[in-house]
C-alpha cells in the first residue's frame, strides 16, 4: 500500500544543468500535481497533469520547467537550465479523482539544491 | 482570488501545554474545503484533516481539534497536552469548489517548537 514516491529525495545541480524529478502516484491514482516550496513558505501549486495530458500549467514558469505523465511511468517534473533560484522543495501529490471529494496526498518531496 | 494568512510564524510552547495555531482565509466560493498539513523536521507533508465548507461542526482527534467558525473565516487548530514530536511547521490550506478546484492555496505555515 505503497503512497506517493518521489525520487530521488535530494538533488544536487550545478547552475545550468537540467534536473529531472520523478512521481510515482499511489496506485488507482490517475491525476498529479506539482508544487513547488521555496525556503520559509508555503507550497505552490505549479501543475496538474491526467496521464498523457496536461490540464494546468498556470503556476508553472514560462521558461525552463516542463511537465509530463506518460500513460506508463512516473511523472517527471524536469527543470533545464538550472539557476540558484530554483532551489526548493519540490512536492508530488496524486488523487483518484479531480473534484469536491478528493484528497490529495503528497510525496516526501524531492529537495533540489542547485550550486 | 483565494488566500490564506498563517499570522504567527513561529511559536514555542513547553511541553504539555495546550497550543492553538490560527488560520484565516479569505474565498469568494461558498463551498470550499479546507485543510491542515504537518511538516515535522524530516520534511514530508503530513495530512492531517480536511474540513468541508457546509459542515461547521468541530472535530476532535485525540489530542489535536478543530475550530471552523464561518463567521470569521477561520479554521484554527488546537492541540492539547503539546509534546515534543509535535514540533514541525503546520500549513493551513483551502481549495475551491469551482474551476481550478484542484488546487491548494497554502498559508506560508506555523513553525511550532515544542520545548521539553
Amino acid at each position: 500500500n505503497a503512497g506517493v514516491m518521489q525520487n530521488p529525495r535530494h538533488l544536487v545541480r550545478r547552475r545550468g544543468q537540467e534536473a529531472r524529478l520523478r512521481c510515482s502516484p499511489m496506485k488507482g491514482h490517475s491525476h498529479v500535481y506539482w508544487y513547488r516550496q521555496l525556503p520559509e513558505e508555503g507550497l505552490k501549486f505549479m501543475v496538474y497533469l491526467q496521464k498523457e495530458n496536461i490540464i494546468d500549467e498556470s503556476g508553472m514558469p514560462k521558461e525552463r520547467f516542463s511537465a509530463e505523465f506518460p500513460k506508463e511511468g512516473p511523472s517527471i517534473l524536469r527543470i533545464q537550465q538550472v539557476v540558484r533560484g530554483d532551489s526548493a522543495a519540490y512536492f508530488c501529490a496524486s488523487s483518484p479523482l479531480q473534484g469536491r471529494n478528493t484528497e490529495a496526498f503528497f510525496g516526501q518531496g524531492t529537495r533540489l539544491t542547485v550550486v | 482570488a483565494q488566500k490564506v494568512t498563517q499570522a504567527q510564524t513561529e511559536i514555542s510552547v513547553v511541553e504539555k501545554e495546550d497550543v492553538t495555531l490560527d488560520c484565516v482565509y479569505e474565498t469568494r466560493d461558498t463551498t470550499y474545503y479546507l485543510f491542515w498539513y504537518k511538516q515535522p523536521p524530516s520534511g514530508e507533508l503530513v495530512f492531517l484533516i480536511r474540513r468541508n465548507s457546509f459542515d461547521e461542526q468541530n472535530e476532535i482527534s485525540g489530542r489535536y481539534s478543530w475550530n471552523f467558525q464561518k463567521s470569521t473565516s477561520s479554521f484554527n487548530f488546537t492541540i492539547t497536552a503539546s509534546q515534543v514530536v509535535d514540533s514541525a511547521v503546520y500549513f493551513c490550506a483551502l481549495r475551491n469548489s469551482g474551476a481550478g478546484s484542484y488546487q491548494l492555496t497554502f498559508g506560508k505555515g506555523t513553525k511550532l517548537s515544542v520545548i521539553p
